[in-house]
């Protein structure tokens, strides 16, 4: 696609309850970040998924979150029995495998719970 | 440790004046420069990067940015802000293949 595409743009959920989130990168980028804004915020690195290398977790806060990149395109999020601290945005980013180019970032998936 | 910094929060700027946000970073190696912009309820979007050569690099609606390595500094700077420049500007390092972010800086323009 022409950008990166993240659903759903708004989410809100109970305590609780599990989520996903969904990314869909920019065709053709082999590498796929997740980061978290917290209101107020800078921008907090969650994993990093690099072609069919194995994915760079060291960002997950818990084991409550886990991510997975299927047929080296479309990701996911999951968080597990959500807590009021998980609010935030979640932002995609995808790029080239060279490192000059940088990111696109998606629009994020802002994420309440309540 | 690999560390941003944008020691302003947030900056006032009359518009016409000039503007200038403020990034040091600390990491290891070469790494290369970068500055995002986000507006209200959008993602980061690319403003302007340093990779090699001048170190007066300039990128998109009229921002420029110097790189300094003595002082491990990479300042956006425009000559003459807009109250439409008025957003969340992030600096971003590259040292490898992950990005270290600073806080951001709030940038107000006003009228």
């Amino acid at each position: 696609g022409a950008g990166v595409s993240q659903s759903p743009s708004n989410k809100v959920t109970e305590k609780g309850k599990d989520v996903e989130l969904r990314c869909d990168p920019i065709s053709g980028h082999t590498a796929l970040y997740w980061y978290r804004q917290s209101l107020g915020q800078g921008l907090e690195f969650l994993i990093y998924f690099q072609g069919n290398s194995a994915p760079d977790k060291s960002g997950l806060p818990s084991d409550r979150f886990s991510a997975e990149r299927t047929g080296g395109s479309v990701s996911t999020l999951t968080i597990q029995r959500t807590q009021q601290e998980d609010s935030a945005v979640y932002l995609c980013a995808s790029s080239l495998a060279s490192r000059e180019d940088g990111y696109t970032f998606g629009s994020g998936t802002r994420l309440t719970v309540v | 440790a690999q560390s941003v910094a944008q020691p302003e929060d947030q900056v006032n700027v009359a518009e016409g004046n000039p503007l200038t946000v403020k990034c040091t970073y600390s990491v290891s190696g070469n790494p290369y420069l970068f500055w995002y912009v986000q507006y209200p309820n959008r993602g980061l979007q690319f403003l302007l990067k340093y990779i090699t050569g001048d170190n007066l690099v300039k990128g998109s609606y009229g921002f420029e940015a110097e790189f300094n390595k003595s002082q491990t500094s990479f300042h956006l700077k425009k000559p003459s802000a807009l109250v439409s420049d008025s957003a969340l500007y992030f600096c971003a390092v590259l040292p490898f293949n992950k990005f270290y972010f600073g806080s951001g800086t709030k940038l107000n323009v006003k009228p």
